[in-house]
């Protein structure tokens, strides 16, 4: 069974740019959720996606987008970077939304905005 | 989600067992109890969860009070692989996030 999968695994942008960053989901797993990890601090959560809908959004502005795909593959889109954007990106799939359920991440994508 | 406190570092020694403990006094009874830990430069790593009763995988044990304000996550026989930050979440029955604190550094004394 493969596990989650991104890409890239770093990349360095600069500020005023736009990134994408690619997850792939382990396989049977309908959602998918995006993480901002800071050095030094726990992940935050950016949203949550569920069958190719966003399910639900954390405390980050509309410049953070995404997308999910029919395979349940996921796309993290950031606009307008800011230095303060540099962090590692985890994503996280699952069985299902809801609570009970345990969220798989993936290694994460580094990004460095200069 | 409701809150939880841990403690910020612990140590422990290779091949020794370890109880990593959580508080979580305003839990609700639709809160399931989440571990994750994460290993320098990688993603966390899922690592048991439960809602009343205790559990048991592969990788640890965790231990429910009854009255569910506290839980403990037990690391049977400790390697210097289960070094690693250990979070204590509280997750909602539908919440769709995980919401990360401090967590405890668990140190690996070989």
């Amino acid at each position: 069974e493969t596990g989650v999968t991104q890409s890239p695994t770093h990349l360095i942008k600069t500020r005023g740019q736009q990134v994408t960053l690619r997850c792939s989901s382990q396989s049977g797993h309908n959602t998918v959720s995006w993480y901002q990890q800071a050095l030094g601090q726990g992940p935050q959560f950016i949203f949550q996606y569920y069958r190719e809908e966003e399910n639900g959004r954390g405390n980050f502005p509309p410049r953070f987008s995404g997308l999910q795909f029919p395979n349940y593959s996921s796309e993290l889109n950031v606009n307008a970077l800011e230095l303060d954007d540099s962090a590692l990106y985890l994503c996280a799939s699952s069985l299902a939304p809801s609570g009970g359920y345990e969220q798989y991440f993936g290694p994460g994508t580094r990004l460095t905005v200069t | 989600d409701a809150k939880t406190t841990q403690p910020n570092s612990m140590e422990s020694n290779e091949e020794e067992p370890v109880h990593l403990p959580c508080n979580h006094s305003t839990i609700s009874g639709t809160d399931y109890i989440h571990w994750y830990r994460q290993l320098p430069s990688q993603g966390p790593e899922y690592v048991i969860h439960g809602l009343t009763s205790n559990v048991n995988n592969r990788m640890a044990s965790l231990a429910i009070a009854e009255d569910r304000k506290s839980s403990t996550l037990i690391l049977h026989r400790a390697t210097l692989r289960d070094a690693a930050v250990y979070y204590c979440i509280l997750r909602g029955a539908g919440s769709y996030q995980l919401t990360f604190g401090k967590g405890t550094k668990l140190s690996v004394i070989p």
